[in-house]
């Protein structure tokens, strides 16, 4: 696709439950980024896949989050048991990863848990 | 301390003048360096990027990176109110030891008055 694209835009869940976002990364690129950001805080990494790569979990902030990337192209982000404090603007980003490249950036997904 | 600092703002500047940006960042390894812009609402958004020491120019913006003293500095000149927005420094670390995510600062929220 033309860029990254991510669904849903908009997600409410009740505390308690489970949520699944997605993101499918620009055509050709390898690298896929999941970020978060807080109500007027800077972006926080979480989770980088690298083709076959085991993937850099270095960032998730607990057990209820995990990620996987499906045939090397889309990936989802699942939030187990939700929480308040995980309403955010998740974001998600993909590179070429050839060197140095830039990161592209998705719309996000806002989620926000009553 | 954080690993990327910049001042919050908001940075206020009157249309036409030069706007300065300014980060920092603790790591000595780190490699590249970026800066994305992100309107209020709206994903990041690249605006340059700088590997090397010294100033680098695409149109109004010029980067400016010194690894000796561990900052990098964005001017925005001839400043128009479509600048308005929160613009991010983002740090790549040593490749092997942080591969390729990005620590992003808080943002600097810039406000161009007409």
């Amino acid at each position: 696709g033309a860029g990254v694209s991510q669904s849903p835009s908009n997600k409410v869940t009740e505390k308690g439950k489970d949520v699944e976002l997605r993101c499918d990364p620009i055509s050709g690129h390898t690298a896929l980024y999941w970020y978060r950001q807080s109500l007027g805080q800077g972006l926080e990494f979480l989770i980088y896949f690298q083709g076959n790569s085991a993937p850099d979990k270095s960032g998730l902030p607990s057990d209820r989050f995990s990620a996987e990337r499906t045939g090397g192209s889309v990936s989802t982000l699942t939030i187990q048991r939700t929480q308040q404090e995980d309403s955010a603007v998740y974001l998600c980003a993909s590179s070429l990863n050839r060197g140095q490249e830039t990161q592209y950036f998705g719309p996000g997904t806002r989620l926000l848990v009553l | 301390q954080k690993e990327v600092e910049q001042n919050s703002g908001p940075l206020s500047v009157p249309e036409g003048a030069i706007a300065s940006l300014n980060c920092t960042y603790s790591d000595r390894g780190s490699q590249s360096f970026f800066w994305y812009r992100q309107y209020s609402g709206k994903s990041p958004e690249l605006i340059m990027f700088i590997y090397s020491n010294g100033d680098k120019e695409d149109g109004r913006f010029t980067a400016q990176l010194n690894k000796a003293s561990q900052y990098v500095s964005l001017l925005i000149r001839d400043s128009q109110p479509s600048d308005s927005a929160t613009y991010l420094c983002a740090v790549r670390g040593p490749s092997k030891a942080a591969g390729n995510k990005l620590t992003f600062g808080g943002g600097t929220r810039v406000l161009v008055k007409p």
